[in-house]
């Protein structure tokens, strides 16, 4: 019940295009969705994280939809660029005790 | 700046032998964490440590040992237990209920 499934494992798309990284939760008493951006050799860092409050957030190019009923939540890239080529992992909180990772998604944008 | 800063970047650990890798950060965050990353399997939790000389396992505690003997700093200790040590190691701290902000890491080899 603690598991976050993420998808897919990898991703490709062309520059300018949306990108689209989907995840799913089981346990309801999780109340925070960050999404982390790690680049290859790097820790992770955050970058961009919502709330069940709201069903969106946006951030410049980067928008998370939350879809509580259904527990999922994605992370959309607008007008992907070749910068954005790294790994993203969707994680859940549980009231601070805890994070829980997804396994992680590599995206590659072509040039 | 701010930050953590672990170190070695790269280590090399003979079979039977202890290894203690560094973390230390400069943020005057409470809590501390250490997790494990292998390909395609997200990051796991090996400890973490909400205050000072108190710390809880993580999901794969087995063959780890840390301390918290001071708020900036939270070295863990790969022991010949560890039967896998290979691994992209990463050290996180955050606020009470914060975000994680994420080292650089250390990446272990067992040769």
């Amino acid at each position: 019940q603690q598991q976050v499934k993420q998808s897919p494992q990898s991703l490709i798309v062309q520059k300018g295009g949306i990108s689209i990284i989907n995840c799913a939760y089981e346990n309801t008493a999780f109340d925070y969705f960050p999404w982390y951006q790690q680049f290859p050799g790097k820790g992770p860092a955050l970058l961009i994280a919502i709330r069940p409050d709201v069903s969106e957030k946006k951030e410049g190019r980067f928008t998370i939809s939350f879809n509580k009923s259904a527990k999922q939540f994605s992370l959309h890239i607008m007008d992907s660029q070749p910068g954005d080529s790294a790994t993203y992992f969707c994680a859940a909180d549980n009231y601070g005790q805890n994070f829980v990772f997804g396994p992680g998604t590599r995206l590659s944008v072509l040039p | 700046d701010g930050g953590i800063t672990q170190s070695p970047k790269y280590l090399f650990r003979k079979e039977g032998q202890n290894v203690t890798l560094s973390c230390e950060q400069n943020l005057n965050h409470d809590a501390m964490y250490w997790y494990r990353q292998d390909p395609g399997q997200g990051l796991r939790l090996i400890y973490y440590s909400q205050i000072v000389n108190d710390f809880q396992k993580g999901d794969i505690a087995e063959g780890y040992s840390v301390s918290r003997e001071k708020k900036e700093s939270f070295p863990l200790t790969v022991t010949s237990a560890q039967k896998n040590p290979t691994a992209f190691y990463l050290c996180a701290s955050s606020r009470t209920f914060g975000d994680l902000t994420f080292g650089s890491g250390t990446r272990l080899t067992v040769v």
